[in-house]
């Protein structure tokens, strides 16, 4: 079963800072890799779409890459700005018929002016 | 284009009563998901119909039906609320399962006294 680990569940960064945040998978057999935003009390908003054939993604000062070998996938923010603080969660979606996005649990970062 | 839309956004209802969450998506999108995000959980998958016409059970489906009225809209019910129940719904859509980016509804935040 895939599982699919955030670690830590919490940055805290003062403005300014290059930040990566890290998502560790367990099963490298994936579709695709999606990164989310989601703000405090709304919904999921997706940030980055990465194939499993790709390396990397990138949108605006959002870089992610993806380590299909290893488990891992990385989203880097360059210049971090309060604005950027909300939660960031991973999901990966398994290769197969009907598959299904599995979630971490998200690391909620807080970029302090 | 309106993307994922939900209602209602919030509701309380008493132990017992029932209700429909209502999702709708003007995006085209074959495949639709409902999920529930609680503290310390994540998003676990509630239901999904891959393409109109086909439902199936996710993750906690127990105490929830589902409906998919037309290509458009997937609806959630619950017949006899309980407290359990209490948490955030999402409502997502893709236009197929594989190799494409899933969109989320804003939510519905749901209180069972």
């Amino acid at each position: 079963k895939q599982e699919v680990t955030q670690i830590p569940a919490a940055l805290s960064v003062p403005e300014g800072e290059n930040l990566v945040l890290n998502c560790s998978f367990t099963d490298s057999a994936i579709y695709n890799l999606q990164w989310f935003r989601q703000d405090p009390g709304k919904g999921l908003t997706s940030l980055l779409l990465i194939q499993s054939s790709q390396r990397e993604q990138t949108s605006g000062r959002l870089n992610a890459s993806l380590d299909k070998s290893s488990g891992r996938s990385t989203l880097y923010i360059a210049a971090s700005q309060p604005g950027d603080s909300a939660t960031y969660l991973c999901a990966v979606r398994p290769a197969g018929a009907n598959s299904k996005l599995t979630f971490g649990k998200g690391i909620t970062l807080s970029v302090r002016p | 284009n309106a993307g994922v839309t939900q209602t209602p956004k919030f509701q309380v209802l008493k132990t017992g009563q029932s209700m429909t969450l209502q999702c709708a998506q003007d995006m085209n999108h074959n495949s639709m998901y409902w999920y529930r995000q609680d503290p310390g959980m994540g998003l676990r998958l509630i239901y999904y119909s891959a393409s109109e016409g086909t439902t199936d059970k996710g993750e906690v489906p127990n105490g929830y039906n589902v409906s998919r009225l037309n290509k458009r809209e997937f609806s959630l019910r619950l017949e006899s609320a309980a407290p359990s129940q209490t948490s955030v719904y999402f409502c997502a859509s893709i236009i197929r399962q594989g190799l494409y980016e899933q969109y989320f509804g804003p939510g519905t935040r749901l209180t069972v006294t």
